[in-house]
């Protein structure tokens, strides 16, 4: 069985920041990764994944993620925030095509 | 739009009643999940389907809940007596087994469902 482990539920960040959301998983096989962000009342939507290879994945809009396979961790960074990047972000691990496994998510607030 | 579809998008209802929520995946996927999410909560699995086998059950679905996808494509998941720990967001996904693979899953809007 596999868990994910979001260490912090909400993360406040001024707009023009950095951010870094933190993701710990523990798995007795190989997983795949992802991070998943839900904006308010709707659905949530792929924000990019790690499968293989490079260990340092980006997204189109700016944010990036490192896969540390001896600290088992998937963080994600974006080096400066938008007031859109308000929204709650989620980990979550697969072995494969079956289930996602989520964290408990992180609500990043970005003020200006 | 040919993203994933649920319907209806909230439901109220009162503690024993049924309730049946449909999910319409993209026209193409073969795979369909179903996730349940309260509040300050991840989403957790429920069930998923291969065309219309359903291939894996979570513990979280009691007796009181079904799923199907009869002809491979759209799915329903009802909820009998209905109880007030139902209340949630259900969530649908899907996604397209193929090779080279992608393991990504596309969500729905979702279902928030309360149960007065």
């Amino acid at each position: 069985a596999q868990s994910v482990t979001q260490l912090d539920s909400q993360v406040p960040v001024f707009e023009e920041a950095p951010v870094e959301l933190r993701c710990n998983y523990s798995s007795s096989v190989s997983v795949y990764l992802f991070w998943y962000v839900q904006y308010p009342n709707q659905g949530l939507q792929l924000l990019l994944k790690y499968l293989s290879g490079s260990t340092l994945v980006e997204s189109i809009n700016g944010f990036e993620a490192e896969f540390n396979k001896s600290q088992t961790s998937f963080h994600l960074r974006k080096p400066s925030v938008h007031i859109s990047d308000t929204a709650e972000y989620f980990c979550a691990v697969t072995t494969g095509w079956g289930k996602l496994q989520f964290g408990a998510g992180t609500q990043v607030v970005v003020t200006p | 739009d040919t993203g994933v579809s649920q319907d209806p998008r909230h439901k109220i209802t009162k503690r024993g009643q049924n309730v049946t929520f449909r999910c319409d995946p993209i026209s193409e996927h073969n795979r369909l999940y179903w996730y349940r999410q309260t509040l300050g909560q991840g989403p957790e699995f429920l069930t998923y389907f291969q065309n219309e086998a359903q291939l894996e059950k979570s513990r979280l679905l009691s007796d009181r809940f079904s799923a199907e996808r009869p002809k491979g494509s759209f799915s329903t998941l009802e909820i009998q007596r209905t109880e007030q720990g139902d209340s949630a967001m259900y969530l649908c996904a899907s996604s397209l087994v193929r090779a080279p693979s992608s393991y990504e899953q596309y969500f729905g809007p979702g279902t928030r469902l309360t149960v007065t």
